[in-house]
């Protein structure tokens, strides 16, 4: 499975726009980019899924150059309750037979 | 259907007793996912069923751990003889059975083994 590295932390104010690198230098033909955020004591909470070039969706947009080897998670105007740990996962559901792999996340702390 | 339900919320158990979770996945996704989170880390695969087949175990499922999914539907998760290090909170995830869609995960049930 293709491994993702991310920062560990960042920080941002209310408003601006926060976007988050995820390196993923081994990704396969048939992996896609699944971005999740977790709050506090909760499950992952899916945001928004890639194979190339940009989607958007309601939450956030997703921005995969053409190499596919890293992708930005971009969250515009970012608020108190963005404040959350994301984690960029890659990986393919074709097959079925491998489960998606978590790392460590980045912890994204928003201030007023 | 609202969503993936996982319960109990919370269970506080003596170290070397038995623990069961339940999680009941949204009803037409075909494929069950457990995961064990500690603090300040991802959550770590635990094993994962397509309807009633367990396809995959992580090597972190040992012996004390075993997961069924008896008619495809709900599945349970045990862990005998529980010790400290299994306090952490375990994750339940489902999704459907086609590419490229995510898994909408449950609220956790959160073990603490005193």
């Amino acid at each position: 499975l293709a491994k993702t590295t991310q920062p560990i932390s960042m920080d941002s104010y209310e408003g601006q726009e926060v976007n988050i690198t995820c390196s993923h230098n081994n990704i396969a033909t048939n992996d896609y980019i699944t971005w999740y955020q977790q709050f506090p004591s909760q499950g992952p909470r899916f945001i928004i899924q890639g194979y190339k070039t940009k989607v958007t969706n309601e939450v956030a947009s997703l921005f995969i150059p053409a190499d596919r080897k890293s992708s930005t998670l971009s969250l515009p105007r970012v608020s108190l309750s963005d404040t959350a740990v994301y984690y960029c996962l890659v990986g393919t559901m074709d097959t079925g037979r491998r489960a998606l792999t978590f790392g460590s996340g980045t912890r994204l702390q928003v201030q007023p | 259907d609202t969503g993936v339900s996982q319960n109990p919320r919370h269970k506080i158990t003596k170290r070397g007793q038995n623990v069961t979770f339940r999680c009941d996945p949204i009803s037409e996704h075909n494929r069950l996912y457990w995961y064990r989170q500690t603090l300040g880390q991802g959550p770590e695969f635990l094993t994962y069923f397509q309807n009633e087949a367990q396809l995959e175990k992580s090597r972190l499922l040992s012996d004390r751990f075993s997961a069924e999914r008896p008619k495809g539907s709900f599945s349970t998760l045990e862990i005998q003889r529980t010790e400290q290090g299994d306090s952490a909170m375990y994750l339940c995830a489902s999704s459907p059975g086609t590419a490229a869609l995510g898994y909408t995960f449950g609220s956790g049930t959160r073990l603490t083994v005193v």
